[in-house]
């Protein structure tokens, strides 16, 4: 199975400040089509997942342009450009490629 | 309003079967990639299953802990769908999403409690 790590673990973050997390594949997650299937996903205290950005960089409807997604091949980071209160949760990768699918250990970002 | 609701979670004995269900709304499920998704307590996610659109085919895939004790099938009638899960031991605590993907969308249910415990 293709192995996801992120780093880091916990993220405290003030508010207003940026934030950055990085997610590590153990093999390309470029698929036979040329697509890389790398998602984010957030999950806030008590809800369920809900996906930020698929396809390495294409944030979903109604998500905040403070979220963005780059990288390739095996190296990947989620950045928030100006973290607020709401995005306090646990942030996971995904790898969309190679079945079985597999996500990152999570990142618990935190208001300072 | 696209939406899905898992429901059959439970407490259930080491060795015992448990069947969830997921019913979808909004949206055909026989034309989004459906997959479960479970969650241990305080733990990470973890793709158990998937089931492919009918026009990919509709097959089913497991991850290594669950193939050939789990079932991802669906009723295109009701709209639902389902994972039959057997010889459930205790490592298959957690909370189980089921999770749903269409071209303009990606949902997740609420999640539904599987206890595993004597």
């Amino acid at each position: 199975d293709v192995v996801m790590t992120q780093s880091p673990l916990s993220l405290p973050v003030t508010l207003g400040q940026p934030a950055s997390i990085s997610c590590r594949s153990s093999q390309s997650l470029v698929y036979s089509d040329g697509n890389t299937y790398l998602i984010w996903f957030q999950q806030r205290p008590g809800q369920s997942p809900r996906r930020l950005i698929y396809r390495v960089s294409n944030r979903d409807s109604g998500v905040p342009d403070r979220f963005s997604g780059s990288g390739s091949g095996t190296d990947f980071t989620l950045q928030i450009s100006r973290v607020e209160a709401e995005d306090v949760g646990v942030y996971y990768c995904m790898q969309g490629t190679h079945w079985p699918w597999t996500f990152g250990q999570g990142t618990k970002v935190e208001i300072k | 309003e696209v939406q899905l609701v898992e429901s059959g979670g439970g407490l259930v004995k080491p060795g015992g079967s448990l069947r969830l269900s997921c019913a979808a709304s909004g949206f055909s499920l026989s034309n989004a990639r459906m997959t479960w998704v479970r969650q241990a307590p305080g733990k990470g996610l973890e793709c158990v299953g998937r089931i492919k659109r009918k026009t990919d085919g509709g097959t089913t895939d497991y991850s290594s802990p669950v193939k050939g004790r789990f079932t991802i099938s669906r009723d295109d009638s009701k709209n639902t769908l389902y994972l039959q899960m057997n010889s459930l031991t205790t490592e298959d605590t957690a909370v189980y999403y089921c999770r749903g993907v269409g071209s303009a969308f990606d949902i997740w249910g609420q999640g539904t409690m599987v206890t595993v415990s004597s």
